[in-house]
């Protein structure tokens, strides 16, 4: 069965150091997203790749990046983690336009002290 | 840019029926999707309305009045499983802009 898988599940990091997190799609979709999510801010858009080579920023891009080597993969850096960033991070897939279904990954929870 | 109002909680009795409302304000819309997320889990599609009216899927309704920029979630025969948060969301294109959400709790 196709799925999305993020790594790792839980990470706690120092600040300033680097994280990268990981997501995996086997939908063969071309749209992939990161979003972060906290406590009375629903879900928020970082960035997002609309196919291999592309990538976009989104609503609260600042600090993070990603890259789109593959159609499966698209990791999400954090280039020097502050406490701010300690968050809810899910990763999303989708074939189509904006309405069709998103397919959210497991979540990764990320703890910057 | 787009935003969202919904209310933050709402609670329901077992067997009731409950509507769970968005307004939106966006300077681009294509539609409004649904989604659902348990405590601890990731969240869900359940609904996408590009177009003005009524969408059923099973207990669970979607509406959309583009005009009046507003929708709703309209679940029956609530059971005590359909307790999690429901986040309306804004289709801008090819991404989604997301609302707070709305935390529902079923009570026996």
């Amino acid at each position: 069965d196709a799925e999305i898988t993020q790594s790792p599940r839980h990470k706690i990091t120092e600040t300033g150091r680097q994280v990268t997190l990981a997501c995996h799609q086997t939908w063969n979709h071309n749209n992939m997203f990161w979003y972060r999510q906290d406590l009375g801010h629903g879900l928020r858009l970082i960035h997002y790749s609309y196919g291999v080579q592309d990538t976009n920023k989104g609503e609260v891009s600042d600090g993070y990046s990603v890259s789109r080597s593959n159609t499966e993969d698209l990791p999400l850096t954090l280039e020097s983690a502050a406490s701010s960033q300690t968050s809810v991070y899910f990763c999303a897939s989708s074939d189509g336009a904006g309405g069709s279904e998103q397919y959210f990954g497991p979540g990764t929870r990320l703890t910057v002290t | 840019g787009q935003s969202l109002e919904q209310p933050s909680e709402v609670t329901a009795v077992e067997g009731a029926i409950v509507q769970i409302n968005c307004t939106y304000q966006t300077s681009g819309f294509y539609g409004l999707s649904w989604y659902q997320q348990h405590d601890g889990g990731a969240p869900t599609f359940l609904s996408y309305n590009a177009l003005d009216g009524l969408e059923e899927t099973g207990r669970f309704s979607s509406f959309l009045s583009r005009s009046d920029s507003y929708g709703y979630l309209l679940l029956q025969e609530l059971q005590m499983k359909d307790s999690a948060s429901y986040f309306c969301a804004v289709d801008a294109g090819n991404m989604l802009t997301f609302g707070g959400g709305t935390r529902l709790m079923v009570k026996p």
